[in-house]
């Protein structure tokens, strides 16, 4: 079975801080995503990588930032974190091959205090 | 661009019949999919179907497709406690590398006894 790591089920940060969500898998998957999602928006993408040290902006990326040095991690960055980060935030990966499905992580539950 | 839509809520009563609609409007579609989420967890894929057929049966899930409509549906044979969850469609226009899919808000099942 495809497993789709992220590090922290929970994370309270702080305003300004600069706030690390890292993702791993361990299917040698060449794509990998970073969504937020939110009640009443649905999922939203705010980048996606498809392959090493390759980034691509999706449809959220502003405040965010994300790191792909190795093909099963895929991090994602938030400059300087903001009350409104304040978000469930899941990672997903997929095989090159476009049509197949992505396999998501259990989510990570951001706080910005 | 693409949008899909979802109705937010749906009740059934165990052991009935559970069907969950969805609407896309991206004609070139290829790839549909649909997703179960737990409270707390990640979104864990249950089934998806091609543009070229027209349903797909997986034990007690069935998909159907219209394409003439842009109607996805999903059924859940004897539905039971567990299957209460949040459903998510989405959709994959496949336009090349990554597999970019868009969600719908997803329809909330609460299964009652």
């Amino acid at each position: 079975d495809v497993k789709v790591t992220q590090s922290s089920r929970y994370l309270v940060k702080r305003t300004g801080e600069k706030v690390f969500l890292e993702c791993v898998q361990d299917m040698d998957h060449e794509n990998m995503f970073w969504y937020r999602q939110d009640p009443g928006l649905g999922l939203r993408l705010i980048y996606f990588s498809y392959d090493v040290k390759m980034k691509e902006k999706g449809d959220i990326p502003e405040g965010y930032s994300v790191s792909r040095e190795k093909k099963e991690r895929f991090s994602l960055i938030l400059e300087s974190a903001s009350t409104n980060q304040t978000s469930m935030y899941l990672c997903a990966s997929s095989t090159q091959a476009g049509w197949q499905p992505q396999h998501f992580g259990d989510g990570t539950r951001l706080s910005i205090l | 661009g693409e949008d899909v839509e979802q109705s937010l809520f749906l009740s059934v009563r165990e052991g009935d019949s559970s069907v969950i609609n969805c609407t896309y409007t991206d004609s070139s579609s290829t790839y549909l999919y649909w997703y179960k989420q737990e409270p707390g967890a990640g979104l864990q894929l249950l089934t998806y179907i091609f543009s070229n057929m027209d349903m797909k049966q997986d034990q007690r899930l069935t998909v159907l497709l219209n394409k003439k409509d842009k109607h996805l549906s999903l059924r859940i044979a004897d539905t039971q406690t567990g299957d209460s969850a949040i459903y998510f469609c989405a959709e994959n226009p496949y336009t090349g590398t990554a597999s970019k899919l868009t969600f719908g808000t997803g329809t909330r099942l609460q299964v009652t006894l």
